[in-house]
């Protein structure tokens, strides 16, 4: 079965500028994670939501804002980029709220110049 | 504040050489407790969740136990191929979904 699918895997942007980071959930996963892992570090949460809902909440600059589609992909958009936003951005995925184990994605690599 | 500490936080062994990793965790409330498995530039990759105090689950030469406190991944007899970060995550059951991570223990198996 196929994984969770990220794009862009790779994006470079100037400070100040917008970017958006698209997740495509496995299939019949109807909650998505995001997290973001800077260098030498560990995964971050920022935001999940369950059912198109926000479901919870984490370390999520107010530059950025997320939601989640009808057929469960989720966008994540950036603004006002800063160099402090250079990082891995990972996309996770399961079945359901509760007890269940989340599968990530490749990541998309963030670079802001 | 929920918490996960790694230790060691990089652990260099001989290929066959079996040897253990910890996580120790301070949660309110502990929904399930994960092992991933982490490449360099690539996303985690699930390896088991442990549930409750006293729960073993084995994959290949991994094998990962639980306690009240702590988690012990335990490598047996690794190869090149087991070198990688190993990454333990908490989840909690006060409606929250988050993953908190551990820092990790960065795994090198030396042929």
């Amino acid at each position: 079965a196929a994984g969770v699918i990220q794009s862009p895997r790779h994006l470079i942007k100037e400070k100040r500028e917008t970017a958006t980071l698209k997740c495509y959930p496995i299939s019949r996963h109807d909650t998505v994670y995001w997290y973001q892992q800077g260098p030498g570090q560990d995964p971050q949460f920022l935001i999940s939501f369950y059912e198109k809902m926000q479901s919870d909440k984490g370390s999520i600059p107010d530059r950025f804002s997320a939601q989640q589609f009808s057929d469960y992909h989720s966008e994540l958009n950036m603004s006002s980029l800063e160099l402090g936003d250079s990082a891995l951005y990972f996309c996770a995925s399961s079945p359901n709220t509760g007890a269940n184990e989340q599968f990530f994605g490749p990541g998309t690599r963030l670079t802001v110049l | 504040e929920d918490q996960v500490t790694q230790s060691p936080e990089a652990l260099r062994l001989q290929e066959g050489e079996s040897s253990s990793l910890n996580c120790s965790y301070t949660v309110s409330g502990l929904r399930g407790l994960f092992w991933y498995r982490q490449d360099p530039g690539k996303g985690p990759e699930f390896l088991f969740t442990l549930y409750s105090a006293g729960e073993e689950k084995e994959k290949e030469r991994l094998k990962a136990t639980l306690t009240k406190k702590e988690s012990f991944l335990h490598i047996t007899a690794p190869k090149p191929e087991d070198s990688a970060t190993y990454l333990c995550a908490v989840g909690t059951n006060f409606g929250n979904e988050k993953l908190t991570f551990g820092t990790g223990t960065r795994l090198t198996i030396i042929p």
